[in-house]
C-alpha cells in the first residue's frame, strides 16, 4: 500500500462547481498537511497547509483533514478555467520527509 | 518576501554529458533545501536534502550528486548523463522542519 494514494483523475467539472479532490494516507502518525497547484510544465504552488483536523479556509479553498479515517481534501468553490492543473497532495512523515500523491488532474470547463 | 530561482528552465543534453542545475533562495536564512524528480504518473521522488552549507543527504543511489556551497544556494550535477536521468527536476526550500515547502520553478531535463 502506498503511503499516500491519490486519484489521477482527470477530472473535468463546468465552470462553477464545487470540486472535490481527495487523498487517503496509511500512518497515524502524519501531522502535517498540504496541497499544490502545479499547472503544467511549472513547480507546484502551496495552496494550503495544515496540522488539525476539521477544515481551514482561504478564500474559494477548503482543506479539510480526518485523521480518524486518514483522509484528507481539498474544495474548490465557484471553479474556473483558471484552475484546471494537477493538484497534489502532501503530509510530512518525519523531518525533512514529504510524501506527494501523484496529482489529480482537474479541467474545468468554460 | 521569500522566492526560489531555479535554472535553466529547460535543459537538452547528450548522453555522457555532465550537467549542473542550479537553485538559489534569496530572502531567508539557513533554509531546508531539496532536490525532486517527478515523473509523469509517479509523483515527486526525494534525491537530496540539506540542511546546512556542506551537508548533503542522499536518498536515492543515482548517478547524480547535490552540493550547497552557500547557505541559499543548492546545486545538482552529474558527471555523466544517463538516458534515465531525463525529467523534471524541482528544488525546494522550507524554513523550519515539520513547515511547507516552497517549490521552483523546475528544469524539464532531456538526455538524448
Amino acid at each position: 500500500q502506498k503511503e499516500v494514494e491519490q486519484d489521477p483523475g482527470p477530472l473535468s467539472v463546468p465552470e462553477g462547481a464545487i470540486v472535490s479532490l481527495n487523498c487517503t494516507y496509511s500512518n497515524s502518525a502524519f501531522q502535517y498537511f498540504m496541497w499544490y497547484r502545479q499547472y503544467s510544465r511549472k513547480g507546484p504552488e502551496l495552496l494550503m497547509y495544515t496540522y488539525s483536523s476539521g477544515n481551514k479556509e482561504d478564500g474559494r479553498f477548503t482543506a479539510q483533514v480526518d485523521k480518524s479515517s486518514k483522509y484528507i481534501s481539498l474544495f474548490i468553490r465557484d471553479s474556473q478555467p483558471s484552475d484546471s492543473a494537477t493538484y497534489l497532495c502532501a503530509v510530512i512523515s518525519g523531518t525533512y520527509k514529504y510524501i506527494f500523491g501523484t496529482g489529480t488532474r482537474l479541467k474545468v470547463l468554460a | 518576501s521569500q522566492t526560489i530561482h531555479q535554472w535553466p528552465a529547460t535543459l537538452v543534453q547528450p548522453v555522457g554529458s555532465p550537467l549542473s542545475l542550479e537553485c538559489t533562495v534569496e530572502g531567508t536564512s539557513n533554509p531546508n533545501l531539496y532536490w525532486y524528480r517527478q515523473a509523469a504518473g509517479r509523483g515527486l521522488q526525494l534525491l537530496f536534502y540539506s540542511v546546512g552549507i556542506g551537508q548533503i543527504s542522499s536518498e536515492v543511489p543515482q548517478n547524480l550528486s547535490a552540493s550547497r556551497p552557500q547557505d541559499r544556494q543548492f546545486i545538482l550535477s552529474s558527471k555523466k548523463l544517463l538516458l534515465s536521468d531525463s525529467g523534471f527536476y524541482l528544488c525546494a526550500w522550507e524554513g523550519q522542519p515539520n513547515t511547507e515547502a516552497f517549490f521552483g520553478q523546475g528544469t524539464r531535463l532531456t538526455v538524448v
